[in-house]
């Protein structure tokens, strides 16, 4: 089973700040690392995937790099709707496995 | 719209079974691989169950092997999740999840539309 470490688990921000997520596979997966947001009791949404590919509808503040093992979401100019927390999850082998979260508040 | 809406969650004694549904509506239902996830109070998100366009791939991850059954219904444009023996870690939100389309049978992907959810609670 490939494992996905994110960090950190938490993070306060202020508004406008860049906050950077990092998502460390036991293993390689290649590209195959995509993005989610969740908010309180809403399903989670899909920002980035395939590491670096943008979603239609997703504002250009978020965005996503890396490959092999070590993948980073960034949003640029934290909004406050943007607090939430975010998850990421790889598809290149089942078990299908999800990151431990990463919980973003504004401070 | 792409719409996924889950019910059939509830309150249920350990041991006992419920039977989620997945009903979908705003896409070709049999184009694309289907997920079940589930989210523990609290916590984060867990995969569970995968089903491929047409039922031939399914896997189920090892906390539900034996006791979950995969299902779907492409005349009905429905996904099901039968959960037996169920334990009180077992108590979660689940989530149907679609894989955006990658061909017929493809199923590792990304899922790009959720549900809403579906409460189940195990406790006597």
């Amino acid at each position: 089973e490939i494992v996905l470490t994110q960090s950190p688990d938490f993070q306060s921000v202020t508004l406008k700040e860049k906050v950077t997520i990092t998502c460390r596979a036991s293993q390689s997966i290649g590209s195959s690392l995509h993005w989610y947001q969740q908010k309180p009791d809403q399903s989670p949404k899909l920002l980035i995937n395939y590491a670096s590919q943008s979603i239609s509808g997703v504002p250009s503040r978020f965005s996503g790099s890396g490959s092999g093992t070590d993948f980073t979401l960034t949003i640029n100019s934290l909004e406050a709707e943007d607090a939430a927390t975010y998850y990421c999850l790889q598809s290149s082998i089942l078990p299908l496995t999800f990151g431990g979260g990463t919980k973003v508040e504004i401070k | 719209e792409v719409q996924l809406v889950e019910s059939g969650g509830g309150l249920v004694k350990p041991g006992g079974s419920l039977r989620l549904s997945c009903a979908v509506s705003g896409f070709t239902f049999s184009s694309h691989s289907m997920h079940w996830v589930r989210q523990a109070p609290g916590k984060g998100l867990e995969w569970v169950s995968s089903i491929s366009t047409s039922s031939r791939y399914i896997y189920y991850a090892d906390s539900v092997k034996g006791r979950f059954t995969i299902s779907r219904d492409n005349a009905q444009n429905s996904l099901y999740l039968q959960m037996n023996s169920l334990r009180a870690e077992d108590t979660a939100v689940y989530y149907c999840a679609r894989t955006t389309y990658c061909g017929v049978d493809c199923y590792l992907t990304y899922f790009d539309y959720w549900g809403q959810g579906a409460l189940v609670t195990v406790s006597s």
